[in-house]
């Protein structure tokens, strides 16, 4: 089945970039995703791309997919610390009803 | 409109006691439901989905149950809670484009 990992823990400095990278395993993926979760709160849905889409930019969110890797990066253009979270990628795992959301990754923003 | 609702937002319940946690879902019809649960750490474990009203697909064996009464209502249930079942539970519904899920407000439970 589907498999989809994250680094764990990312931390920058507040106007500096993020990239957040993901890798999946299941090349049938139609659409990935990119949630946010705040503390305490449920997951808000940021952006997505489709599987024939190399990369879908988002006033300051960029998503890169290399299909070939199968690798998934989120880019978060001039750093807020509002952007602190936890982000999750997510893929649709084959031929499934569900999801795949990888373990998330704790962006940490310093001011 | 992907409007969920969770309740209640935060439950303390003791070992042995039973569960009722409710989501309820505005928009289209006969959407598929999912209850997730977060244990501390982050990552999202899939409990329950349902295509329609009293299809119940679960995803691991475990102490909780689910049911799907109406088209737009998904419940959570446990005859009796194990201090294992604390963490936050969401609950999802499939909407927009194909596969997005969107997510409730969550509900947090600690069983002491």
């Amino acid at each position: 089945g589907e498999d989809v990992e994250q680094s764990l823990f990312l931390s920058v400095r507040e106007g500096d970039s993020s990239v957040i990278n993901c890798t999946y395993t299941d090349s049938s993926s139609t659409y990935l995703y990119w949630y946010k979760q705040e503390p305490g709160a449920g997951l808000q849905l940021l952006t997505y791309i489709f599987s024939n889409m190399d990369m879908k930019q988002d006033q300051r969110l960029t998503v890169l997919l290399n299909k070939k890797d199968k690798h998934l990066s989120l880019r978060i253009a001039d750093t807020q610390t509002g952007d602190s979270a936890i982000y999750f990628c997510a893929g649709y795992g084959g031929a499934t009803n569900k999801l795949i959301f990888g373990t998330g990754t704790l962006l940490a923003v310093q001011p | 409109s992907q409007t969920i609702h969770q309740w209640p937002a935060t439950l303390v319940q003791p070992v042995g006691s039973p569960l009722s946690l409710e989501c309820t879902v505005e928009g289209t019809s006969n959407p598929n439901l999912y209850w997730y649960r977060q244990a501390a750490g982050r990552g999202l474990q899939l409990l329950f989905y349902s295509v329609g009203i009293g299809q119940i697909s679960s995803e691991v064996p475990q102490n909780l149950s689910a049911s799907r009464p109406q088209d737009r209502q998904f419940i959570l249930s446990s005859k009796k809670l194990l201090l294992s079942d604390s963490g936050f539970y969401l609950c999802a519904k499939r909407g927009g484009i194909q596969e997005t899920q969107y997510f409730g407000p969550g509900t947090r439970l600690l069983v002491l």
